[in-house]
């Protein structure tokens, strides 16, 4: 099993700061990773794809990159709606396993 | 507009089974897959496993393997996902999420409401 390690667990920020999210892969995943969103009560949200896509209606200061073992979520501006738990999610193997999340709240 | 409507919550008591369903409207329903996942309080995304609309395939999580069951009705368009056995850790918020292909990979984007399953006796 992939085990996907994300960092930090928790990230302090403010508004208007930029935040980085980490996701690490025990093994390669090639580009087959994923970034989710999900607020405090709600359903997960698909924000990247593929790695490094936004999904439909993402707004453009959320990017991801990378490839293989390493990967980071990118939040250029952060916005008060955006304070939030991420997950990132590989579907190169079975079976198909999610990061334990990093929670992004407001400082 | 694609909608994903979960059965709603359910408690039972330790070693019992419950099935939830998950109806899907707005689109054609053996056209895309189905995966389900576990959210047990205050904890991660769990990735359960994957049914194969059209033709039933399924692909479970070894996790779960011999204890989950998951099935579909294409003329009801609705997917199930059966456990058994139940234990107090298999309290949690159960999802549906319909994948949806971007260049030949596959990402669930739509997601059903959640189905609390409380275990308890």
């Amino acid at each position: 099993e992939i085990v996907l390690t994300q960092s930090p667990a928790t990230l302090s920020l403010s508004p208007g700061e930029r935040a980085t999210l980490s996701c690490r892969a025990s093994q390669s995943v090639g580009n087959n990773l994923a970034w989710y969103q999900q607020k405090l009560g709600q359903v997960p949200r698909l924000l990247i794809y593929t790695a490094s896509n936004r999904a439909t209606d993402i707004p453009a200061r959320f990017s991801g990159s990378g490839s293989g073992t390493d990967f980071t979520l990118t939040i250029s501006s952060l916005e008060p709606e955006d304070f939030a738990v991420y997950y990132c999610h590989q579907r190169s193997n079975w079976p198909n396993t999610f990061g334990q999340g990093t929670k992004l709240e407001m400082k | 507009q694609v909608q994903l409507v979960q059965s709603g919550a359910e408690v039972r008591k330790p070693g019992a089974s419950v099935k939830v369903s998950c109806k899907a409207s707005g689109y054609f329903f053996t056209d895309y897959n189905f995966h389900w996942v576990r959210q047990a309080p205050g904890q991660r995304l769990e990735w359960m496993g994957w049914i194969n609309t059209d033709n039933g395939d399924t692909k479970y999580s070894q996790k779960f393997q011999g204890r989950v069951t998951f099935t579909r009705d294409t003329s009801a368009t609705a997917a199930y996902m059966e456990i058994n056995s139940l234990r107090s850790e298999d309290t949690a918020v159960f999802y549906c999420a319909r994948e949806t292909s971007y260049s030949g990979y596959y990402f669930a984007n739509y997601w059903g409401q959640g189905t609390l399953v409380t275990v308890t006796s």
